[in-house]
Formats: C-alpha cells, structure tokens, sequence
C-alpha cells in the first residue's frame, strides 16, 4: 500500500537562509507523482512542484526544488532564500500509477515558521 | 479565471442534518476530487471521478455519496451529519497527471 511520511511536525528558519522538508514514501508501483503543496494561514491549498518516478534531473520551480532519492524512496523539498511568506503547512503527497483518476495521498504535514 | 468554485464555506450543522457542498471548476479537467482535512491527518480522500459519468471511492467514503452532474460539478452529500464528519473540506481537480487546482475550502461543523 502507498504511504507518505512527513517525520518533522514543525520547522524553523531563518529568513534568507534555505531550508529542507523531509518527506519518504513508500509504494510498490514502478510508476508514481511526488507533489509538494503549500497551505498558508488563509487556508488554501497550493501547488508547488511535481517530480515523475521516471525523470532523470531533479524538480525545480523558482526557489524551490525537490530532492529526489528514488533508491532511498525520499522527496525532501528545498526552500532557498526564505522569504517571511513561506511561513505556512507543507504537504508532500504522491500519485499512484497512471490509471484511474490520479488520486492523491497526503502526509501529515510539515509547519515551517520564517524568522525574521 | 475562478478556477474550482466551492460553496458553502462555512456551515454549521445539526446531528442528522443533510446538505451538499457543491464544487465546480471552469479549466476542462476530466477528473475531480473530494478530500476532508483534520488536525494531524493530512488531506484523506473521500471520493473521486476520473472522467464525466463515473464515481469511485477513495480512503474515507462512509457517511457521504458523491454525483459528477457533469464535467464542471461534483457535489458531495451527507445524508445524515455527525459529529465525526466535522472537517474542512476541499473540492480539487486536474487534467491527467498534473496537480491538483483546489477550491477555498468548506469549514463544516457538525453539532
């Protein structure tokens, strides 16, 4: 069964510096998503960055970037130069298999606290 | 652009009470999502559609069914509320293997 494993309840960073959110999964299929969202304190949910099991070069979007180990299973997300919005909830999630409707799992969720 | 479209987003119920939250998006994703929030948990899938016309369950479906009236709307129904479905809950979609596009959220509390 695929699982999603967030070990860091919560994160703290110094503005402008780059921080790591953990995130291991765990899934039999050759063929999976790995996601990062971003919840801020309003509530919403939002995209942040996708890697395939398939893709050779790591995920990058702007300042961040996903880590990938796929013999380790792990897809910590990197955060570079922390801006004081980055404060918010960090979901990792993972997409099993390419059928059906590409339903999601979420893990527990990571809070990251910027200081100014 | 609205993007996905949820309403309510607040409601406040009684024990037994029914309602539906209704989502809809305007992007032409073929699959839509419903998920319930709660401290600790994550996001839990409670239902989906992959495509206009079809439902499947996802990790939590007890206590609530689901219609995909057409490509744009997918509305979740609690036929009978209790306290343990006291949530926050998130319509979502996407086109094949993209993320998600999630709407605002629905706080519902059951009483």
């Amino acid at each position: 069964a695929q699982k999603i494993t967030q070990t860091q309840p919560g994160m703290f960073v110094q503005e402008k510096e780059a921080v790591t959110l953990d995130c291991t999964y765990d899934t039999s299929d050759p063929s999976y998503g790995l996601f990062w969202y971003k919840q801020p304190s309003s509530g919403e949910m939002i995209f942040l960055i996708y890697q395939g099991s398939y893709d050779q070069q790591n995920a990058t979007e702007g300042r961040y970037s996903l880590n990938f180990q796929k013999a380790r299973k792990s897809a910590n997300l990197v955060i570079s130069a922390s801006q004081l919005g980055d404060s918010a909830m960090y979901f990792c999630a993972m997409r099993e298999g390419n059928t059906g409707g590409f339903k999601t799992i979420f893990g527990a969720g990571t809070r990251l606290f910027v200081k100014a | 652009n609205a993007g996905v479209t949820q309403t309510p987003k607040f409601q406040v119920l009684k024990t037994g009470q029914s309602m539906t939250l209704q989502c809809a998006q305007d992007m032409n994703h073929n699959s839509m999502y419903w998920y319930r929030q709660d401290p600790g948990m994550g996001l839990r899938l409670i239902y989906y559609s992959a495509s206009e016309g079809t439902t499947d369950k996802g990790e939590v479906p007890n206590g609530y069914n689901v219609s995909r009236l057409n490509k744009r709307e997918f509305s979740l129904r609690l036929e009978s509320a209790a306290p343990s479905q006291t949530s926050v809950y998130f319509c979502a979609s996407n086109r094949d293997r993209d993320g998600y596009t999630f709407g605002s959220g629905t706080r519902l509390t059951v009483v």
